[in-house]
């Protein structure tokens, strides 16, 4: 089935910093990519949508200056959390749809990163 | 009131059990829902879609009624590795995934 490889696993980070995470969809084109970020106890919240050669689209309340998102190609979305602070310190995790699946056959997900902020 | 509603349980049931999770959706025009299954500091697994006819994946039952904006799942016959929140997850026409609170379920020996 479609994977989607996502790195890294976990990142412990100082405050001020800025984290990459990557998300790669291994045997699919993925038109689309969505991020999410779940806080402990708490469900998944889209932050934003992120299409192949265009501009992520945010959530409201999300910072697009803070959370850079980059689809370059169809098998590649990156996240950037830039500068860093505690409260940052999430599970953020990627999912996405083969292209050309109905809409019910389901998204896949990355196995999350969790950040932790120092 | 959010989009997508969940008892968040717990539910502590015995093995062999059958237990039915219930989860509400406000957008009367959503497209798509699932079940999704997750592990404690794991990524969400599919488990099922969900169909107005209902759909039977063997000890899972997933039934979606449209007028209600109501989506169920039953687990017949609990397993320990069954032990797990289960996200009811709906889809609007953006396609973007809608994640409820999650049912956390717990079955013992």
């Amino acid at each position: 089935g479609a994977v989607v490889s996502q790195h890294p696993s976990w990142v412990i980070c100082k405050s001020g910093t800025s984290v990459k995470i990557e998300c790669r969809s291994l045997d699919f084109q993925a038109t689309t990519m969505f991020w999410y970020r779940q806080f402990p106890k708490q469900s998944l919240m889209l932050m934003a949508t992120s299409n192949e050669g265009s501009k992520a689209t945010y959530e409201q309340g999300v910072e697009k200056d803070k959370f850079l998102i980059n689809h370059a190609s169809l098998t590649l979305s990156t996240l950037t959390v830039t500068s860093a602070h505690p409260e940052d310190s999430s599970f953020y995790i990627c999912s996405a749809r083969e292209r050309g699946q109905g809409k019910n056959y389901g998204y896949t997900f990355g196995s999350g990163t969790r950040l932790t902020v120092v | 009131r959010k989009e997508v509603e969940q008892d968040p349980g717990p539910f502590n049931v015995p093995e062999g059990a059958t237990v039915a999770f219930n989860c509400t959706y406000s957008n009367s025009a959503s497209q798509s829902f699932f079940w999704y299954r997750q592990d404690c500091r794991k990524e969400p697994k599919l488990l099922m879609s969900v169909y107005s006819s209902g759909n039977e994946d063997g000890r899972f039952t997933a039934q979606l009624n449209r007028a209600s904006q109501y989506i169920s799942l039953l687990i017949r016959d609990s397993k320990l590795s069954d032990s797990a929140t289960y996200l009811c997850v709906v889809t609007p026409w953006t396609g973007k995934l809608i994640f409820g609170q999650g049912t956390t379920l717990q079955v013992k020996p």
